[in-house]
């Protein structure tokens, strides 16, 4: 099956910094999306990307399709920021989403 | 529209225990998913519908466990002879079929002790 990897699984930042999350895939997707997953665990929409760029607010995201990887970026981070950011593929032809581990963002005050 | 409803959200069993969650997805979806995640790891895919047929299972899906969607609406999911390994938060996703982007419900946290 297709893979996902995402990095850093781990990220510290101070409030007001910047970061930037990788998302890298193993196969062709029609289906791209980032999602934050809050602390009580529900996963909220993003973005939806299966290539070219969308900015929302503060984050914005690049799916480069041909190269196989999503970045994620996030602006002037703030500690409601912090959770677990996952991205998740979808193949053609393929009924499953496909998860990666996710990188999960600590913002300091 | 509220969005993908799970139902309940919190489920303590006793091993050995059958139960049975609750998926209502966006009204105009007819594709609906179930995922379970466990924790440190990302959601895992377990079963997909479109409208009423279930047209893939994941490996996961052991005969434990078995997953209905009666008229292409609200979809079930049942867990018979709960194990303790079964713990785990499942959630229920729901798309159309003309764009695939994904909307998840808020989980049902199930607990086996």
């Amino acid at each position: 099956g297709i893979q996902v990897e995402q990095s850093p699984p781990d990220l510290i930042l101070q409030e007001g910094a910047n970061s930037t999350l990788r998302c890298n895939f193993s196969d062709s997707v029609n289906n791209l999306q980032w999602f934050h997953q809050n602390p009580w665990g529900q996963l909220i929409n993003l973005f939806y990307i299966p290539s070219g760029t969308k900015q929302n607010g503060r984050l914005s995201a690049t799916t480069v399709a041909t190269e196989r990887y999503s970045l994620l970026y996030i602006s002037s981070s703030q500690t409601t920021d912090s959770g677990v950011y996952f991205c998740a593929v979808e193949r053609y032809n393929n009924n499953d989403m496909r998860f990666g581990a996710g990188t999960r963002l600590t913002v300091k005050p | 529209d509220t969005g993908v409803s799970q139902d309940p959200r919190h489920k303590i069993t006793k091993r050995g225990q059958n139960v049975t969650f609750r998926c209502d997805p966006i009204s105009e979806h007819n594709r609906l998913y179930w995922y379970r995640q466990t924790l440190g790891q990302g959601p895992e895919f377990l079963t997909y519908f479109q409208n009423e047929a279930q047209l893939e299972k994941s490996r996961l899906l052991s005969d434990r466990f078995s997953a209905e969607r009666p008229k292409g609406s609200f979809s079930t999911l049942e867990i018979q002879r709960t194990e303790q390994g079964d713990s785990a938060m499942y959630l229920c996703a729901s798309s159309r079929v003309a764009d695939t982007e994904a909307f998840f419900g808020q989980g049902t946290r199930l607990t086996v002790v």
